[in-house]
């Protein structure tokens, strides 16, 4: 399983956008990448998965460069209530046995 | 979407006793379930593998006499923690994932907290 590094911590503001980038140089072919997030006392909510390039849905982006060493996912707007920890993920798609990494601390102020 | 609903979502019991948490797949079934284990601002730590009608695999450094996985059903996995002592509390978490979708994108249950007087 392809390792992942991430911020430890971010703070924001509400109504701003937020970015958090997750590193994964070795990443492989058949690796998507899958976001996860937890609020306290919580079990983790699946957020969003790619391959390449942009993937958007309801909730956030995913960005991810051609080489697919990074990516980055994207909150547009945020709001208190998206103070969680965010998990970057990588990992072939066809196994269901996932690792989870330290994940990213995101706090949002008023 | 694929729901996970654990029970309980918060027991505390005596040093010594055994306590068994259910892990159930309501809307889907699951050959496969996972239990993790979470201690406070630390991530989540894989403890084994549940399989529908075989033993558990577990990770390595977890005690599987100790963590007890019956995967009875193919909607229901429990984790049995036995004789219980104050440094197995912590918050533990089982997922599983919906045979229809893709395969590593797990449903968590909301969890249990453990605490062990």
């Amino acid at each position: 399983l392809a390792k992942t590094t991430q911020p430890i911590s971010m703070d924001s503001y509400e109504g701003q956008e937020v970015n958090i980038t997750c590193s994964h140089n070795n990443i492989a072919t058949n690796d998507y990448i899958t976001w996860y997030q937890q609020f306290p006392s919580q079990g983790p909510r699946f957020i969003i998965q790619g391959y390449k390039t942009k993937v958007t849905n309801e909730v956030a982006s995913l960005f991810i460069p051609a080489d697919r060493k990074s990516s980055t996912l994207s909150l547009p707007r945020v709001s208190l209530s998206d103070t969680a920890v965010y998990y970057c993920l990588v990992g072939d798609p066809r196994d269901d046995k996932i690792i989870f990494g330290k994940g990213t601390r995101l706090h949002i102020l008023p | 979407g694929a729901v996970v609903s654990q029970h309980p979502s918060w027991v505390i019991c005596k040093s010594g006793t055994s306590v068994k948490i259910e892990c159930r797949s309501l809307d889907f079934q699951a050959t496969t379930m996972f239990w993790y284990r979470q201690f406070p601002k630390q991530s989540l730590m894989l403890m084994a593998t549940s399989n529908e009608g075989s033993k558990a695999t577990y990770e390595q450094g977890v005690e599987k006499d100790k963590f007890l996985i019956n995967h009875a059903s193919l909607t229901l996995s429990t984790l049995t923690v036995t004789s219980a002592h104050p440094e197995d509390s912590s918050f533990y978490i089982c997922s599983a994932s919906d045979p229809s979708g893709v395969k590593n994108i797990q449903y968590f249950g909301a969890g249990t907290r453990l605490s062990v007087l």
